[in-house]
């Protein structure tokens, strides 16, 4: 089974604050994402990565950078958090076929005070 | 604008009943539409996948159906269980490969 995992279940972080947040995937996968979910809203996508060091703006990028130095490996950045960031944080990964389903970690609840 | 729409936003039904949740999708070119199961404090899990030639697809007590013609996808739980609830999203892939996602329909069963 493919595995995802987040590095942290819940956050609590100040606005300002610089925050990492990590995702792990063991499958190979090529494409990661990251996404956050509020009520009301569904999943809205941050930013994708289709390889490694290749990354591309979702549908709500502000506020928000990755990294992806290794294949396995994909990070969100809030470069200065606001409250506004509170949210739940999802990542995920794929194949790069068409038809493949995404592998979700388990989220992390970011709070930002 | 390519959307997805569920309803009902949300559902609560007595163990061993039936529902079925409905998705509405505008998305074009459509490539398939996939249904995903959302339990509390996780991530979401795929339950199946249809593509355009697709009109029903079954996976244990969840039955997905899609039609094309008029843009509709349902999923239909039969005898329904405490474990069933959870959020369910449905997932639309253009054939570019972006996914528009629905909001959701959140089933509640009780005993």
């Amino acid at each position: 089974d493919v595995k995802v995992t987040q590095s942290s279940r819940y956050l609590v972080k100040r606005t300002g604050e610089k925050v990492f947040l990590e995702c792990v995937q063991d499958m190979d996968h090529e494409n990661m994402f990251w996404y956050r979910q509020d009520p009301g809203l569904g999943l809205r996508l941050i930013y994708f990565s289709y390889d490694v060091k290749m990354k591309e703006k979702g549908d709500i990028p502000e506020g928000y950078s990755v990294s992806r130095e290794k294949k396995e490996r994909f990070s969100l950045i809030l470069e200065s958090a606001s409250t506004n960031q509170t949210s739940m944080y999802l990542c995920a990964s794929s194949l790069s076929t068409l038809n493949s389903p995404l592998h979700f970690g388990n989220g992390t609840r970011l709070t930002v005070t | 604008k390519n959307q997805v729409e569920q309803s009902p936003q949300s559902l609560i039904i007595l163990e061993g009943k039936n529902c079925t949740l409905q998705c509405n999708y505008t998305v074009s070119p459509f490539s398939n539409l996939r249904w995903y199961k959302q339990d509390t404090g996780r991530g979401p899990v795929s339950l199946t996948i249809m593509t355009f030639s697709e009109n029903t697809k079954s996976n244990g007590r969840y039955t997905a159906t899609l039609d094309a013609d008029t843009k509709q996808s349902s999923l239909h739980i039969t005898a329904s269980q405490l474990s069933d609830s959870a959020s369910y999203i449905c997932v639309v892939s253009e054939s570019t490969g972006k996914l528009i996602f629905g909001q959701g329909t959140t089933l509640q069963v009780k005993p």
